[in-house]
């Protein structure tokens, strides 16, 4: 099964952008890339999810490589309720899911 | 739009009682997944349904774990005997289809604490 690698913890301040990296260098061509996020005791929240092509929304922007082996998250302007365990995860075409440790992300006031 | 619910939020047991979880998935969701999370690691699948169907089951310890879908709708989760180790939050989630696409929901979750 296709792995993500994430750096554990990420510093960002506020008001500020954040870049979160991800490594998925064993993706399949059918593999999706899906973001979520974890706010404390709370379960997991859908971020954004791409194939290809970049794509954006109301929370984030999804950057992904052209060679598909890595992407990065895109939070424009962080904000104290940003932070949050983010998970970057790949979901095969027939549904496979691992979730990796994600990165813990602090946001400075 | 109701989202996922599951209850209990908290359960405290001793080891080698017996416990279950109940999940209500978003109306109309045909694929319905329980979790795993242990303290500091991301959540591990456990089982997963496509309506009444059992899909992937692969990481369930089928000893002591057992689940079951009635009606394609709600969802419990059952632990018999419990474990020190069966301690952590039991997360309940949903979508709409099956794919690399679909989006899921998920619940609060279900603290489980096992003494």
């Amino acid at each position: 099964d296709a792995k993500t690698t994430q750096p554990n913890s990420m510093e960002s301040n506020e008001e500020e952008p954040v870049h979160l990296p991800c490594n998925h260098s064993t993706i399949s061509g059918t593999d999706y890339i899906h973001w979520y996020r974890q706010l404390p005791s709370q379960g997991p929240e859908y971020v954004i999810h791409g194939l290809t092509s970049n794509v954006n929304n109301r929370m984030a922007s999804l950057a992904i490589a052209e060679d598909r082996k890595s992407s990065t998250l895109i939070l424009h302007r962080a904000t104290l309720r940003d932070a949050a365990v983010y998970y970057c995860i790949l979901r095969s075409r027939d549904d496979k899911i691992i979730f990796g440790k994600g990165t813990r992300l602090h946001i400075l006031p | 739009e109701a989202g996922v619910a599951q209850s209990p939020r908290y359960k405290i047991i001793e080891k080698r009682q017996s416990v279950a979880f109940w999940c209500n998935p978003i109306s109309g969701h045909a694929t319905l997944y329980w979790y795993q999370q242990i303290l500091g690691q991301g959540p591990k699948l456990l089982i997963q349904f496509q309506n009444n169907g059992v899909v992937d089951d692969s990481q369930l310890p089928k000893d002591r774990f057992s689940a079951e879908r009635l009606k394609g709708v709600d969802s419990t989760l059952k632990i018999q005997p419990a474990k020190l180790e069966d301690s952590a939050v039991y997360l309940c989630a949903s979508s709409l289809g099956f794919g690399g696409r679909e989006t899921q929901y998920f619940g609060p979750g279900t603290r489980l604490l096992v003494l």
